[in-house]
């Protein structure tokens, strides 16, 4: 069985660019975060899809994220436009339903922004 | 915030000792979760523990709970090279559906 999987795995981009990160959860999960690392501090929770509804999206930074999950599939997360303090790595990570279990996380999408 | 706080942020043995990890948190929590993540990886779960739980063992892993003081100890017994990793620890806070997690244990074990 396929784990969760991140595209692309590093981005290099400059200030004020445009970056869209792609997260595929494990088939049948219907629970999906994304994460945040910046710079070696706490992994921040961003937001929680289940199925295709945002759940909680409280830990968004601002209007310039933007996340959707596509038919309760696939995720992605563009950040328009991209900002210095972007930086860091973005972990996706799935659940099946109920959402107290372990969480299942992809390998990363690490973003520079320059 | 909620964020929890490990301690050490960082630890440094050799091959074949013990390494304790500490987490503390916030408020009452549905369960809490130790992840471990390798350089350049994504996180992995270790164990989970409830919150009507004291102690839980996993191989060489055994982690204990103390609600009353709101924290947790993640005990590595026999340490190897390959625990080389960061710790992290991940509370579920009572109605919540996140996990919250802290800035992690940076591990280095020596051979």
């Amino acid at each position: 069985e396929a784990g969760v999987t991140q595209f692309p795995s590093h981005s290099v981009i400059e200030k004020g660019q445009t970056v869209t990160l792609r997260c595929d959860p494990i088939s049948g999960h219907d629970n999906l975060y994304w994460y945040r690392r910046v710079m070696g501090k706490e992994i921040k929770f961003l937001l929680h899809f289940v199925k295709e509804s945002k759940q909680d999206e409280s830990g968004m930074p601002n209007n310039r994220f933007l996340a959707e999950r596509t038919g309760g599939t696939y995720s992605t997360l563009k950040v328009q436009p991209a900002e210095l303090e972007d930086s860091g790595v973005y972990f996706c990570a799935s659940s099946q339903a109920g959402g107290t279990g372990e969480l299942f996380f992809g390998e990363g999408s690490r973003l520079t922004v320059l | 915030s909620q964020q929890g706080e490990e301690d050490p942020q960082a630890l440094s043995i050799q091959e074949g000792e013990n390494a304790t990890m500490n987490c503390s948190y916030k408020t009452s929590i549905n369960n809490l979760q130790w992840y471990r993540q390798n350089s350049g990886r994504g996180l992995v779960h270790l164990i989970l523990i409830r919150s009507n739980e004291r102690e839980k063992h996993s191989g060489r892993l055994r982690v204990t709970l103390d609600t009353s003081k709101k924290s947790s100890s993640l005990l590595i017994t026999a340490s190897r090279a390959a625990d080389t990793a960061s710790y992290f620890c991940a509370t579920l806070y009572t109605g919540f559906q996140k996990l919250v997690f802290g800035t992690g244990t940076r591990l280095l074990v020596s051979p």
